[in-house]
């Protein structure tokens, strides 16, 4: 799987957009964009995932750049329940679904 | 809720001591992955289990061992505790093996070792 890279930390305001960047520039064809986040003391919660179009769901959306090179997972009004670590994860469709390969995230930290 | 559950939720072992964890995966899925997270650390992957057999590992040493059963609930031991074990434990289930699939985790097992 391709390696992928996060800035270690992020703040927001309550009530705002927070936009997430992820760099995967080593992205191969059938490698699709995962992301994750983990809640303290929870285990990861599963967001949203793409391939080449934007997606959206009730959670957030995902931006693929057109080179598929870095993505940017946006949620679009922040609260303060969505401080937490942020994994991107980038995973073939044919790799095996349980040996995902996470990194150290972005902390996002909501602020009022 | 992911309707993963793990058990027990805090453990303190000792170094050279044995320990096993225990976890239930989502109704339907046949697919059960062990993770170990440091702490400040992204997950590492351990190993994976489908239909009982092992199918995948991550680099981890044979001190860390699984079992998967009919139920598709699974358990991850420990053996020769080291103080480098202390972390958090993560399961996740899955509806099979394929690339797609979400994964869905448990709370996890916190393991200190002394």
């Amino acid at each position: 799987d391709a390696k992928t890279t996060q800035p270690p930390s992020m703040d927001c305001a309550e009530g705002r957009a927070a936009n997430l960047p992820c760099n995967h520039s080593t992205i191969s064809g059938n490698e699709y964009v995962y992301w994750y986040r983990q809640i303290h003391s929870q285990g990861p919660q599963y967001i949203i995932h793409g391939l080449k179009n934007n997606e959206t769901n009730e959670m957030a959306s995902l931006i693929i750049t057109e080179d598929r090179k870095s993505s940017t997972l946006i949620l679009p009004h922040a609260t303060l329940r969505d401080t937490a670590v942020y994994y991107c994860i980038v995973r073939a469709s044919n790799t095996n679904a349980g040996k995902s390969t996470f990194g150290d995230g972005t902390t996002l930290t909501v602020k009022p | 809720e992911t309707g993963v559950t793990q058990s027990p939720t805090h453990l303190i072992k000792t170094r050279g001591q044995q320990v096993t964890l225990r976890c239930s995966s989502q109704s339907g899925h046949n697919t059960v992955s062990w993770y170990q997270q440091a702490l400040g650390q992204g997950p590492q992957f351990i190993f994976q289990y489908y239909r009982e057999e092992e199918n995948g590992r991550g680099n981890f040493p044979p001190r860390f061992s699984g079992l998967q059963f009919p139920n598709y609930s699974s358990e991850l031991n420990v053996n020769a505790l080291e103080l480098d074990d202390s972390a958090l434990y993560l399961c996740a289930s899955s509806p099979g093996l394929a690339g797609l699939n979400i994964q869905y985790f448990g709370a996890g097992t916190r393991l200190s070792v002394l």
